[in-house]
Order: C-alpha cells, then sequence, then structure tokens
C-alpha cells in the first residue's frame, strides 16, 4: 500500500557487507516502528520512534543494528557487518490511533545475507 | 519471553468448514487485541480487534473472542474459503498511548476446496 513505502523488496548480499533498508511513510504519522519475521520468531519489535525520537531498542539484537529517523518522512535500519542469521523480512510500520487498526504496514524488505 | 503466544504453527481446514485460531497472553495490562492477516510478499494487514470491554466482536464472516479470566482469545472464520488461507497473526496492546504492539509468532491457515 502507498500509506507506507519500503525499499528496496528484496536484498541479496554478502557475509560482511553493509546493508541499509529504508522506508518512506506517508505524512500525518507520529509514530513509526521496526519489525522482523522470522518463522523462528515470529514478528518481533526491533525499535520505534516517537516523533522522530528513538523510544525503545531494546530489541534490536546486537550493536550491528542501528536505525535513524531524520524527519518524520524517511527511516533507516542498517546492518553492518550483515551476518545470514540476519537473514528475514523486515517491515516498517506507522501508528493509526485514530482507528481499529493501530498498525498501518509497508510490505517489507526480504533481506537474504549469503 | 513471549507474552502473546500462538501455539499453533499452522492449521488446515476445508471449504464451508469453521476455522478457529487460538491465542493467549500473559500480561494482564494488555486492552486491546487484533488480529492481522499476511499473504506471502506482503505485509500484515488488519482484519478485525476487540477491546477488553468487550468479550465478542463480529465483522462479517470473522469473530473474535475474548476470555479475560483465562487470558485468551479466539479468531473464528465461519464459513472458510480458499482465500483465508495466509498467516494470522495476534497482537496485543496497552491502549492509553503510543504503545507498540506484541504480536504472536503466527498461524498459518490453509483452507482446502
Amino acid at each position: 500500500d502507498a500509506g507506507v513505502i519500503q525499499s528496496p523488496r528484496h536484498e541479496v548480499t554478502e557475509m560482511g557487507q553493509e546493508v541499509t533498508l529504508r522506508c518512506k511513510p506517508i505524512s500525518g504519522h507520529n509514530s513509526l516502528f521496526w519489525y522482523r519475521q522470522t518463522m523462528m520468531r515470529g514478528l518481533e519489535l526491533l525499535i520505534y520512534f516517537n516523533n522522530n525520537v528513538p523510544i525503545d531498542d531494546s530489541g534490536m539484537p546486537e550493536d550491528r543494528f542501528s536505525a535513524k529517523m531524520p524527519n518524520a518522512s524517511f527511516s533507516t535500519l542498517k546492518i553492518q557487518p550483515s551476518e545470514p542469521r540476519d537473514s528475514a523480512v523486515y517491515f516498517c510500520a506507522v501508528l493509526k490511533p485514530w482507528g481499529n487498526e493501530k498498525l498501518f504496514f509497508g510490505s517489507g524488505t526480504q533481506l537474504s545475507v549469503l | 519471553d513471549q507474552q502473546v503466544k500462538q501455539n499453533s504453527p499452522s492449521l488446515s481446514v476445508q471449504e464451508g468448514r469453521i476455522s478457529i485460531l487460538n491465542c493467549d497472553y500473559t500480561n494482564s495490562m494488555f486492552d486491546y487485541f487484533l488480529w492481522y492477516k499476511k499473504y506471502p510478499a506482503e505485509g500484515p494487514t488488519f482484519l478485525i480487534s476487540i477491546s477488553s470491554i468487550k468479550d465478542k466482536n463480529e465483522d462479517g464472516r470473522f469473530t473474535v473472542f475474548l476470555n479475560k479470566s483465562a487470558k485468551h482469545l479466539s479468531l473464528h472464520i465461519v464459513p472458510s474459503q480458499p482465500g483465508d488461507s495466509a498467516v494470522y497473526f495476534c497482537a496485543a496492546v496497552r491502549n492509553s498511548g503510543n504503545t507498540p504492539l506484541v504480536f504472536g509468532k503466527g498461524t498459518r491457515l490453509s483452507v482446502i476446496a
């Protein structure tokens, strides 16, 4: 859906390389979330921002992971260096507090680290 | 420590029959519960929700039941259709602020024609 645009849709890289995932939410959302989906752990929260400020990054697996939100319409999740166990689908989502839906997700980035 | 648990990784149901997906939670502070549906290569999309002040919410073929004393909720789909085949995630949240949803691991539903 055009509400949250993630890029790239697919990323294949080699172990040790830097990976940057991007998220462009439509304006008007104050909170942005990064989730990771794996078979073993399901959908797990990595980090979330309120008004562009990181609030809780306790879900970030290691120091190799970092996230930024320089403005309300752009966020990045960076993995450096990447490892095969980072292979997963990474989702960006925005909060919709005015409805029942709560979270609106992007289509995700399928990351494969070889 | 999983606060939201979906103990069945997969479920197969015949078309036309009822599908029942279960979810348990441990945090008594949760007061709003949601189900999301996910097709391959797409992000999860909202399906139905229920507030803790209710024990049932119905939307067409989809009904969510909440048993607060047991900390258990379930999603009923009747009749099930092949297009319902997807991964279903249960989620819970404290509804009082911009706090993150906590998701279960998901249940893959296959509706067989």
